[in-house]
């Protein structure tokens, strides 16, 4: 049972450089999202997805791309980085909000990125 | 718009004492409403959540949460904190429908110590 896989784990950037944290799950679930975490902030959101082909914007999108070309993969994109993008994300997954499901959140173990 | 407010970031009890982590919310709809617990250093796995069913809710490892409306609370207690619950616990909500419907808001969360 993979669930939700987040790569890599870590990554060190300087600024100004691009990367994509990938993520993918294998629970066919139609729901994908992204979140950081800053110390004493929680987790906010940046962008998610209700399905294949559409995505949208959360709390905190600026600076960041995704697409969502397949149900299993949610590629999170940052165009060019800034020391502000240093924090962990996380990619999470759950079922749509019909037929009784109540949405909990599956969350990938997390990817750490520092931006010099 | 739908909030989550948890107070005290940091709670320190001593092993087998009551465990207590406060959370509130605000929501114009009935919500459903999640705890998450994170280790050090992983992902965020579910604790316990509220869907309109039973306002008492039991979850993993002793954890339990009660629902109260009238009070806008969904405070997360244990009888008896045991070393191993040293962790960060997060309180979410999430909106049953509409058109962000799926997307989870965080609160801050609450750093639990427990001392020997």
């Amino acid at each position: 049972n993979a669930g939700v896989t987040q790569t890599p784990k870590f990554q060190v950037l300087k600024t100004g450089q691009s990367m994509t944290l990938q993520c993918a799950q294998d629970m066919n679930h139609e729901y994908m999202s992204w979140y950081r975490q800053d110390p004493g902030m929680g987790l906010r959101l940046i962008h998610y997805s209700v399905g294949a082909g559409i995505t949208d914007q959360g709390e905190v999108p600026n600076g960041y791309n995704v697409s969502r070309s397949t149900t299993e993969d949610f590629p999170l994109r940052l165009l060019s980085a800034a020391p502000s993008q240093t924090s962990v994300y996380f990619c999470a997954s759950s079922y749509p909000l019909r037929g009784g499901r109540t949405g909990e959140l599956f969350f990938g173990e997390g990817s750490r990125l520092t931006v010099l | 718009a739908q909030s989550v407010t948890q107070l005290g970031s940091h709670v320190s009890v001593s092993e087998g004492a009551l465990v207590l982590l406060r959370c509130n919310y605000s929501s114009s709809v009935p919500p459903y409403l999640f705890w998450y617990v994170q280790y050090p250093n992983q992902g965020l796995q579910l604790l316990l959540k509220y869907t309109s069913a039973a306002t008492l809710v039991k979850g993993i490892n002793g954890f339990e949460a009660e629902f109260k409306k009238s009070e806008t609370s969904f405070h997360l207690t244990k009888p008896s904190a045991h070393m191993r619950d040293a962790a960060e616990y997060f309180c979410a909500v999430r909106v049953p429908y509409g058109g962000s419907q799926g997307n989870l808001i965080f609160g801050k969360g609450t750093k639990l110590s427990v001392k020997p």
